[in-house]
């Protein structure tokens, strides 16, 4: 198993831009979730889904948006970017019908200016 | 919502020290608490988790502690190793459907030959 990828690595867009982050998962895992992580924040969750056609928002979803058409795959739409989404977001997926046991993918780095 | 304070920030220990990292949570219905390490430029890993119906769970030279009366949980490492040098992230599910986990802000450890 791949277990969690994602793509790309590292990113730059001009502010205005809009770009997919590209989350995939082989583990035929239901819940999926997004974290961006910030200096001395720790990470917080951006948007979940619980399965296949199902997303909900977390704790700061403003400016994102997700979708579920597959089991496997988990995208994250930055609609116009912004310096404040300046961050590195990870892309999780769990074997239980929650945030439990939760592997995580590298990570993509994202810089807007 | 959760909120989850972690302590301390950094922490320096000498190889074959203990290290001890302590977490606070603000939901009295959490149920699920786990520990993750993260290495430079890698994505978190899940060490150590622990439920709400156990107060406290080992696995070779870690071990996790919770009070829920207290409403804090903490890691400890016995016999730490260079390779232990990393940023820990405590974490907790709270109630209200259980399915977003809210991560503290991580403290830095290093192990000093």
């Amino acid at each position: 198993n791949a277990g969690v990828t994602q793509t790309p690595k590292f990113q730059v867009l001009k502010t205005g831009q809009s770009m997919t982050l590209q989350c995939a998962q082989d583990m035929n895992h239901e819940y999926m979730s997004w974290y961006r992580q910030d200096p001395g924040m720790g990470l917080r969750l951006i948007h979940y889904s619980v399965g296949a056609g199902i997303t909900d928002q977390g704790e700061v979803p403003n400016g994102y948006n997700v979708s579920r058409s597959t089991t496997e795959d988990f995208p994250l739409r930055l609609l116009s970017a912004a310096p404040s989404q300046t961050s590195v977001y990870f892309c999780a997926s769990s074997p239980r019908t929650g945030p439990y046991e939760q592997y995580f993918g590298p990570g993509t780095r994202l810089t807007v200016t | 919502g959760e909120n989850v304070e972690q302590h301390p920030s950094t922490l320096s220990v000498q190889e074959g020290d203990s290290a001890v990292i302590k977490c606070t949570y603000s939901d009295s219905a959490s149920n699920y608490f786990p520990w993750y390490k993260q290495e430079l430029g890698k994505g978190p890993q899940l060490i150590i988790d622990i439920r709400s119906n156990v107060g406290e769970k080992k696995d070779q030279r870690i071990a996790v502690t919770l009070n829920k009366t207290a409403k804090h949980f903490s890691l400890h490492i016995t016999e730490t190793q260079p390779e232990d040098s990393a940023v820990y992230f405590c974490a907790a599910v709270g109630g209200g459907g259980g399915n977003k986990l809210t991560f503290g802000t991580g403290t830095q450890l290093k192990v000093e030959l």
